[in-house]
């Protein structure tokens, strides 16, 4: 089993919809960080959570860290084609860093 | 400035072969990994290297090798590969900046072990 459990899978939206994924843990992290990488590429950092309940936005992404420090959730407004990707979370506790398996998002125009 | 390079891109082994895989970061970074990626399974760490001259195992180093040949260069060596190290292989180097850590990764190295 993940020690970070995303969700969902597989997402296919259209183009201005919103949508929501979901990073989920039993275990305490010091700070969250969502990557996005794209086919043939390695993941590329978005955001950093640090803080339980803070919240980060990062043009149409908004980022929360729940309050406990277990979870996440990425919020996306309005999606565009160019947010096609795999998103990934990863948690850090004691100087260890854990990948969860991601959530493949594709937006058709 | 070029990042993180890995070589090569692709690579197809028939089980028992050896090879290396080479990663070299240009941003004076301390720390570097080396990770594997597999479908439903998320990035898993093999090694890492905290400083040059050091190297530690991750989660998953079983079957694995590394060198930090200098603070440039970090590779990853399979001296038998099995077809279980069929995988995209990424190497990172990682910077502090303001107190949390940032990890750069490389295109990646997709190897198909018969």
């Amino acid at each position: 089993t993940q020690l970070l459990e995303q969700s969902p899978q597989f997402l296919s939206i259209q183009e201005g919809e919103n949508l929501t994924v979901y990073c989920n843990s039993s275990s305490v992290f010091s700070s969250l960080q969502w990557y996005r990488q794209e086919p043939g590429e390695g993941p590329v950092l978005l955001v950093t959570v640090v803080t339980g309940g803070e919240v980060k936005k990062l043009k149409r992404l908004t980022f929360q860290f729940g309050d406990a420090r277990k979870d996440s959730s990425l919020h996306i407004t309005a999606a565009q084609p160019g947010d096609t990707g795999l998103y990934l979370c990863a948690g850090a506790r004691n100087n260890d860093m854990r990948f969860g398996a991601g959530t493949r998002l594709t937006v058709k125009p | 400035n070029a990042g993180v390079t890995q070589t090569p891109k692709f690579q197809v082994l028939k089980t028992g072969q050896s090879m290396t895989l080479q990663c070299a970061q240009d941003m004076n970074h301390n720390s570097m990994y080396w990770y594997r990626q597999d479908p439903g399974m998320g990035l898993r760490l093999i090694y890492y290297s905290a400083s040059e001259g050091t190297t530690d195992k991750g989660e998953v180093p079983n079957g694995y090798n590394v060198s930090r040949l200098n603070k440039r260069e970090f590779s990853l060596r399979l001296e038998s590969a099995a077809p279980s190290q069929t995988s995209v292989y990424f190497c990172a180097s990682s910077v502090f900046l303001g107190g949390q850590e940032t990890q750069y990764f490389g295109p990646g190295t997709r190897l198909l072990v018969l």
